[in-house]
């Protein structure tokens, strides 16, 4: 298995441009989490699904921030309109939650950083 | 709220040295630990957990209730140990808090 498969990997974009960020992640997996990453603020959890469905998206910064899993292999992060604040690495995590040795582990992908000038 | 704090942004040591990263919580429950690292260009990735109570890469971690701790140990560091490591608390059956993170770098 490649793991967690996330793309771009780089991204720089102008202010109010539309940011689309995608994610792959590892196949039988239930729960996929969307994390950002900044120097001042470390690592935040900006939403989280589990089968599909979004359970708790209570750290997405405002209603430019939207996320979709339109199926078990999928997931979006868009950003609409882009800002330089939003710059940082975005993160996204898979894990198998029920009935898993592993489980509470989360397996990162290798992050998409994006630059907003 | 829950928080995790690391107060060491980066802990520099010589080889062979003992490393101790520190790590502080707090959580109203009985709470659940991990240390997650990333070495350059490699992914985040779990280091251990406070439940298994193992030693990996000769690492440990203790949880100390009593101090809401759970530092991360080495007796002898290592060049390769050089990474940002993270401390994280799981809040639920789903959710990690993490901390700020403390680069170590341990020089020859």
């Amino acid at each position: 298995d490649a793991g967690v498969i996330q793309s771009p990997r780089h991204e720089v974009t102008e202010m109010g441009q539309e940011v689309t960020l995608r994610c792959k992640p590892i196949s039988g997996h239930d729960s996929l989490f969307w994390y950002r990453q900044t120097m001042m603020r470390g690592l935040e959890l900006l939403i989280y699904f589990n089968n599909n469905v979004p359970i708790d998206d209570s750290g997405m910064p405002e209603d430019r921030f939207s996320a979709k899993m339109p199926n078990a292999s999928f997931s979006t992060l868009k950003i609409q309109p882009s800002e330089p604040r939003d710059s940082a690495v975005y993160f996204c995590a898979s894990s198998r939650l029920a009935g898993a040795p592993n489980t509470g582990e989360l397996f990162f992908g290798e992050g998409s950083r994006l630059t907003v000038l | 709220a829950q928080r995790v704090t690391q107060p060491e942004k980066l802990l520099s040591v010589f080889k062979g040295a003992p490393v101790e990263l520190k790590c502080n919580y707090s959580y109203s429950g009985s709470p659940e630990l991990f240390w997650y690292v990333q070495y350059s260009r490699q992914r985040l990735q779990l280091l251990l957990r406070h439940i298994s109570r193992e030693s990996i890469k000769g690492f440990t971690a203790d949880l100390n209730k009593g101090e809401t701790s759970f530092h991360l140990k080495k007796p002898f560091a290592q060049e390769e140990d050089s990474a940002m490591y993270y401390c994280a608390l799981s809040e639920s059956s789903y959710k990690l808090i993490f901390g700020s993170g403390t680069r170590l770098l341990v020089r020859p």
